[in-house]
């Protein structure tokens, strides 16, 4: 089961590209990245996910490097409607046991 | 959004008394799972199902049980409530496990008042 470290907040300013690293340094050849979104009040909603290099939508981009052992979720010109919790899941999601949510990053975008 | 419905929206009740939560989905996904989401411990698995008639146990599966006799519907019973079981619960769905990581997609939760 791949753990999961990520900065408990981060503060960003509208306009601004914001980066969100998590380290998954035990990630197994199998295991994907997914990146989910939470507002309050709602269930976490999912943004991207990646195996490795690079996967871009229309919400984010996730950047994998070779070694797989951290990804970067991007969000490009944050407005104040990404203020959320990002989290980062690593796994195969065999019946749901290995989605193990950790506290997650809290984003905060200031005008 | 993925068609799940969660019910009761918010529910308070007494020590002691049973409660079920509903979870209802419209996309004929196979896994169904339930999490509760407590300050400082992000979501925690409490159980899941992988077909009709077919769950097993979460990270915390302790004071709770699940049924499941149709795909669209998963249940969640707490015989007898307790505080600490006064929590955020979301339901999820997913269209298939395995070697492809499927993406969970998730409900708007219960939130669960024990006094």
């Amino acid at each position: 089961l791949a753990k999961t470290t990520q900065p408990i907040s981060m503060d960003s300013y509208e306009g601004q590209e914001v980066n969100i690293t998590c380290s998954h340094n035990n990630i197994a050849t199998n295991d994907y990245i997914t990146w989910y979104q939470q507002f309050p009040s709602q269930g976490p909603r999912f943004i991207i996910q990646g195996y490795k290099t690079k996967v871009t939508n229309e919400v984010a981009s996730l950047f994998i490097p070779a070694d797989r052992k951290s990804s970067t979720l991007s969000l490009p010109r944050v407005s104040l409607s990404d203020t959320a919790v990002y989290y980062c899941l690593v796994g195969p999601n065999n019946y749901g046991q290995n989605f193990v949510f950790g506290p997650g990053t809290r984003l905060s975008v200031l005008p | 959004d993925a068609g799940i419905t969660q019910s009761p929206r918010h529910k308070v009740t007494e020590t002691g008394t049973p409660v079920t939560l509903r979870c209802h989905q419209t996309e004929n996904h196979r896994y169904m799972y339930w999490y509760r989401q407590d300050p400082g411990h992000g979501l925690r698995l409490i159980h899941y199902s992988y077909g009709v008639k077919d769950t097993d146990k979460g990270e915390v599966s302790d004071g709770y049980s699940v049924s499941r006799s149709k795909t669209e519907d998963f249940l969640l019973t707490l015989e007898s409530a307790t505080s600490s079981q006064t929590s955020v619960y979301f339901c999820a769905i997913s269209e298939s496990a395995g070697q492809a990581n499927q993406p969970q997609h998730f409900g708007d939760g219960t939130r669960l008042s024990i006094l």
